[in-house]
C-alpha cells in the first residue's frame, strides 16, 4: 500500500515561512492535496491538484510537487495559521491515502 | 452553500452495530461522490469508504472491509455508513466529504467540504 510521510511537528516565528512535507514514492506524479485541521474543527481544504487554491484561502497558502516529496509552504506566517496540517494523495492500491499529519507550532 | 450534517454517533458495545447518517444541502446531491473518514482521538485522518454519485461503485480500506457498508439514497440527499462488529478502534469521530467532481466515474479528488463529524465510541 502506498504511504505518505510528514514531519510530526514544524516551528516557525511569525512572519516567517512554513515548508511542509509530504514524501511519497514518485509522489510527482500524483495529484497532492492539502488539509488544514484546528483543534475541535473539521478539517478545511487549503490546497488541492499539487498547488491550486481553494476560493476564501489567502495566497499566503502554495503548494509544490515533485520526484519524492510534496511542499506546503505558508508565507508570512500568522498566529492563526497554527493547526494540524494533512496530505492526501489517491493511489490506485489504497484509494485514498492521508498522511499522518504536521502540527504547525507559531513560536 | 454547501452543508454536510452527520448524525447517528453515539456509545456502542464490542460487537454492535451503528448506522451513521449524513445529510447533504446546497448542491445537487446526486451528481457528487461522497466519502466517510474517521479521526480516532489525538490521531491523524484515515480513509474509511467513497462511493460514486450513483451508488454504482463502491471502495473501503482495507480495516473497515467486510464490516461497514456505504449507501446513498439520491431522493433524500442522505449519505450512510452501516457499521456492523464494531471494534475498539473503530472509535473515532466519523465525518462525511463531498468529492469535487459531478458525474464523475473516475478517481476520487479532493474532499470539499466537511461535515462537523459525529463521534462513535466502542466501550462496553
Amino acid at each position: 500500500s502506498y504511504v505518505l510521510t510528514q514531519p510530526p511537528s514544524v516551528s516557525v516565528a511569525p512572519g516567517q515561512t512554513a515548508r511542509i512535507t509530504c514524501g511519497g514514492n514518485n509522489i510527482g506524479s500524483k495529484s497532492v492535496h492539502w488539509y488544514q485541521q484546528k483543534p475541535g474543527q473539521a478539517p478545511v481544504l487549503v490546497v488541492y491538484d499539487d498547488s491550486d487554491r481553494p476560493s476564501g484561502i489567502p495566497e499566503r497558502f502554495s503548494g509544490s510537487n515533485s520526484g519524492n516529496t510534496a511542499t506546503l509552504t505558508i508565507s508570512r506566517v500568522e498566529a492563526g495559521d497554527e493547526a494540524d496540517y494533512y496530505c492526501q494523495v489517491w493511489d490506485s492500491s489504497s484509494v485514498v491515502v492521508f498522511g499522518g499529519g504536521t502540527k504547525l507550532t507559531v513560536l | 452553500q454547501v452543508q454536510l450534517v452527520e448524525s447517528g454517533g453515539g456509545v456502542v458495545q464490542p460487537g454492535g452495530s451503528l448506522r451513521l447518517s449524513c445529510a447533504a444541502s446546497g448542491f445537487t446531491f446526486s451528481s457528487y461522490g461522497m466519502h466517510w473518514v474517521r479521526q480516532a482521538p489525538g490521531k491523524g485522518l484515515e480513509w474509511v469508504a467513497f462511493i460514486r454519485y450513483d451508488g454504482s461503485n463502491k471502495y473501503y480500506a482495507d480495516s473497515v472491509k467486510g464490516r461497514f457498508t456505504i449507501s446513498r439514497d439520491n431522493s433524500k440527499n442522505t449519505l450512510y455508513l452501516q457499521m456492523n462488529s464494531l471494534r475498539a478502534e473503530d472509535t473515532a469521530v466519523y465525518y462525511c466529504a463531498k468529492d469535487p467532481e459531478s458525474q464523475w466515474l473516475g478517481p476520487p479528488g479532493w474532499f470539499d467540504p466537511w461535515g462537523q463529524g459525529t463521534l462513535v465510541t466502542v466501550s462496553s
